[in-house]
């Protein structure tokens, strides 16, 4: 079956930038889509089909998709960006939702 | 206004059926714009895509480490997606989640439940 490969943790301090990457044997072939999710709550779409942005997203979310990794930026990260991030895609192949591992982001 | 609201009991002894049911309101289960589906996430961890619904063609999709004891399906009258899993142990305690999907090929999620907790402990 398809794994993403996250990484577990990343820290970024406030005002940076943060890369999340999605590692998956050419995942550039699919669509990808990130979730945030905060302690208690349930995740929330922040991008989809691998750089579009919901309504209500900030434009300081933005994603990209080549080759084997996908990768979601969050600029000028804030404090209230800190959550863990899942990417997701749709394995064609195999017809199942695939999650990664999830990334939890700290902003210190 | 879309809201996803998740039902069941909160305990289930080992052995036995966990059944839940997600009330859909603001849209119709039966629209053929839409999937829905069950993810689960054990407490501390990441989310486990359950299975996935689309009414219109009557399909249903599974994760393959669930695939043998998992049933998803949809009371139109109701409009309502339920979840049943039997033989449960341990390892099926988790919030379980409703979503929709919109329908197309990627099958994002763009709208969740807020999730219930399950605990399977005698």
């Amino acid at each position: 079956s398809y794994v993403l490969t996250q990484p577990p943790s990343l820290s970024v301090a406030p005002g940076k930038t943060a890369k999340i990457t999605c590692g998956g044997n050419n995942i550039g072939s699919k669509r990808v889509h990130w979730f945030q999710q905060k302690p208690g709550q349930a995740p929330v779409l922040v991008i989809y089909y691998d750089n579009v942005r919901p309504s209500g997203i900030p434009e300081r979310f933005s994603g990209s998709n080549s080759g084997n990794t996908a990768t979601l930026t969050v600029s000028s990260v804030e404090v209230g960006d800190e959550a863990d991030y899942y990417c997701q895609v749709w394995d064609n192949d195999s017809a199942h939702v695939v999650f990664g591992g999830g990334t939890k982001l700290t902003v210190l | 206004q879309l809201q996803l609201q998740e039902s069941g009991p909160g305990l289930v002894k080992p052995s036995e059926t966990l059944s839940l049911t997600c009330t859909v309101s603001g849209d119709s289960i039966s629209s053929s714009n839409y999937y829905w589906g069950w993810i689960r996430q054990p407490p501390g961890k990441g989310l486990e895509w359950i299975g996935t619904i689309y009414y219109s063609s009557g399909t249903t999709y599974y994760s393959p480490s669930l695939k043998s004891r998992v049933t998803i399906s949809i009371d139109t009258s109701k409009n309502q997606l339920s979840l049943k899993l039997p033989s449960v142990t341990a390892t099926d305690t988790a919030v379980y989640y409703c979503a929709r999907h919109p329908y197309g090929s990627g099958m994002e999620i763009d709208f969740w439940g807020q999730g219930t907790l399950v605990s399977v402990s005698s």
